[in-house]
């Protein structure tokens, strides 16, 4: 039920993009994307709904491909503060969350 | 403007003995959903509460492990016989509403180590 991240992690220089994905094997409700930074709780950053709505308060914009379960977060001219592992989560059933294994972005000068 | 609060910030145990951890959601959140983060690793779910109720105990990791929230707000993670393996960060989060279409807001989480 854990969803599936790619890349495990990738390094970035300031200005540079980045794509992180997120596909599941079951039908999903919604999408959520949070990132961690080392020694602190993980922190939102958006939702995609079915249907296309989104929420999230981040310059940071993503996708949501129901069809093919898929998930997308763009990152784009990445910043010093982008650091951090980043997660998508899935909720499969409606009722809980499953998150995966997290991509590691670091971001240098 | 409180967050979510987690007590204690840190645990040591020695292996075997039982163990409480404790969560304050946001006020008025209904939604309470624990988590387990072992070094280095990913976010693992435990359990889920909506107000007093666990719809969902599937990712409790053994019978060790049990869960309960009272007056729809705090909420309790107890291990008992605690093993090493049990040696994580144990992070709660509350949400506004009980479908997924809410953000999630997480606490500072507990360090849990067993000697």
């Amino acid at each position: 039920q854990q969803p599936v991240q790619s890349p495990q992690a990738v390094i970035l220089r300031e200005g540079e993009d980045a794509v992180i994905n997120c596909s599941s094997s079951k039908a999903l409700y919604s999408v959520h994307w949070y990132r961690q930074k080392h020694g602190e709780a993980p922190v939102f950053l958006m939702i995609l709904l079915k249907g296309g709505e989104q929420k999230g308060h981040e310059k940071i914009s993503a996708s949501f491909n129901e069809k093919k379960q898929q998930s997308s977060l763009y990152l784009t001219a990445s910043q010093l503060s982008y650091s951090g592992t980043y997660f998508c989560g899935t909720d499969p059933s409606g009722n809980d969350m499953r998150f995966g294994a997290g991509t590691r972005l670091t971001v240098k000068p | 403007g409180a967050g979510v609060s987690q007590s204690p910030s840190n645990k040591v145990t020695e292996k075997g003995k039982d163990v409480e951890l404790r969560c304050d959601p946001i006020s008025g959140h209904t939604a309470l959903y624990w988590y387990r983060q072992s070094l280095g690793l990913g976010l693992e779910f435990l359990i889920y509460f909506q107000g007093n109720s666990a719809p969902d105990k599937s990712g409790l990791p053994s019978d060790r492990f049990s869960a309960e929230r009272t007056g729809g707000s705090v909420s309790t993670l107890t291990i008992q016989r605690t093993q090493q393996e049990d040696s994580a960060v144990y992070l709660c989060a509350s949400s506004p509403g009980g479908t997924l279409s809410y953000e999630q807001y997480f606490g500072p989480g507990t360090r849990l180590t067993v000697t």
